[in-house]
């Protein structure tokens, strides 16, 4: 079945930590994206790719690092510089401008 | 900046009743409309998308209406059911140059009572 996987479902840092969340998408679309959800607010834009080997600042891009070496593929490192992390991450990709598909996302905690 | 706002952020209804969903927007250049559906704990699912140039789009039990130049979008699901319990989010596309984003609005947490 054609989808997006995101991994692991939980993940929990460490101070200092640098952690690394993992999209793959087979479903062959060029964008991707990831977004932060904090409860009861909705879905912030963290960084989206349009194209292999490019990227874009979303609205609260600092603190969070990404690449995008592969089609499939789409990473995102939350570093230590963000100072507030506990969140549910979404990664999603779309053709164009076509309905976005999303993962069942990861949700991040601070040990 | 594009807002998007949905209102109620809450609502509770008996199962069988129709209901509306609606969801209002600052910008009016938009791209298109999606709407989404959240589980609790889950990702998002697509339940239907319309493009600017559209008034509406159906899915069985759902319908979703679009007004660009009030900027206003419904969503209506008829005749409820227990499993439609969720929270249901609504996301304008903005064109800016190549760049394609989505901004989302706070949701509606719908719960149908058996």
């Amino acid at each position: 079945d054609g989808g997006i996987t995101q991994s692991p479902k939980y993940l929990f840092r460490k101070e200092g930590q640098n952690v690394t969340l993992s999209c793959e998408q087979n479903l062959n679309h060029d964008a991707m994206y990831w977004y932060r959800q904090d409860p009861g607010q909705g879905l912030r834009l963290i960084y989206y790719s349009q194209i292999v080997n490019d990227f874009q600042k979303g609205d609260i891009a600092e603190g969070y690092s990404v690449s995008r070496e592969k089609k499939e593929s789409f990473p995102l490192t939350v570093t230590s510089a963000q100072k507030n992390p506990t969140a549910f991450y979404l990664c999603a990709s779309n053709q164009y401008t076509g309905a976005q598909h999303f993962g069942d996302g990861t949700r991040l905690s601070i040990l | 900046k594009q807002e998007v706002t949905q209102i109620p952020a809450a609502l509770s209804v008996p199962e069988g009743e129709n209901l509306v969903l609606n969801c209002s927007f600052t910008d009016s250049a938009i791209y298109n409309l999606q709407w989404f559906r959240q589980d609790p704990g889950k990702g998002l699912t697509s339940l239907l998308l319309i493009q600017s140039s559209q008034r509406e789009q159906t899915s069985g039990r759902l319908n979703a209406s679009l007004d660009k130049s009030s900027g206003r979008s419904t969503l209506y699901i008829a005749a409820s059911q227990p499993g439609d319990s969720a929270t249901y989010l609504c996301a304008v596309t903005l064109v800016t140059g190549s760049a394609r984003q989505l901004t989302f609005g706070s949701g509606t947490q719908l719960t149908v009572l058996p």
